[in-house]
């Protein structure tokens, strides 16, 4: 059964103080791992697809990594307005454009 | 990328009721999607909504609680019947416009009482 797990499930951070967040992984042949970013009241909005072990992506403070069991998304130097719970999501050869979701990671940057 | 919008954004309901969520596309799309987001929770498939066909949905989803419609490549609606308090969830719909990645609308906030 295709999986997905992130942790923390909440993580504070002074504003400059990067970090990494975890997204562990099981799923019958990755079609894409996927990152979003969710703000209280909003639907997620779209960060990264990540698509084979070894791949990277950035944008501004943010950078996604992959490898075969697990993804980071690593925040350098973060600001307040990084403040937002993080997804991660699967899609597994065996679906049809279905995402799995993890539980997410809530992360607040204080000043 | 394409403007997604929902009606409505948030609604208050009587148990025993029904409630219709419309999610509209400014452009045509192959694939929607309909999710459940149950509070402190994170976001799960309840049906592929096909176009000129009936919709798929996922184990533990069924037809008869949450009717889904696709009359176009721009439109679809997603029904929860029979409401209960457990029914109180933000529902999202999505698409895939090609590429594996999906694009969110900005969620219907739902409450029974």
């Amino acid at each position: 059964e295709d999986q997905v797990t992130q942790s923390p499930e909440a993580l504070r951070l002074q504003e400059g103080e990067s970090s990494s967040l975890n997204c562990s992984y099981t799923v019958s042949g990755l079609r894409g791992l996927f990152w979003y970013r969710q703000d209280p009241g909003k639907g997620p909005e779209f960060l990264f697809t990540l698509y084979s072990a070894g791949e990277e992506k950035e944008k501004e403070r943010l950078k996604a990594t992959l490898t075969k069991k697990e993804s980071f998304l690593h925040i350098t130097a973060p600001k307040p307005e990084d403040s937002a719970t993080y997804l991660c999501a699967v899609q597994g050869s065996s679906n049809t454009g279905k995402l799995i979701f993890g539980q997410g990671t809530t992360l607040q940057v204080k000043p | 990328s394409a403007v997604i919008s929902q009606k409505p954004s948030r609604d208050i309901c009587q148990r025993g009721t029904s409630l219709t969520i419309q999610c509209q596309v400014d452009s045509q799309v192959t694939m929607m999607f309909w999710y459940r987001q149950q509070p402190g929770q994170s976001l799960t498939l309840i049906a592929t909504a096909n176009q000129g066909s009936e919709a798929t949905y996922e184990s533990g989803f069924v037809i008869d609680k949450f009717p889904i419609s696709r009359p176009n490549l721009t439109f679809s609606t997603l029904t929860v019947s029979n409401m209960s308090p457990e029914d109180s969830s933000i529902y999202l719909c999505s698409l895939s416009s090609g590429g594996n990645e999906q694009f969110f609308g900005p969620g219907t906030r739902l409450t029974v009482l």
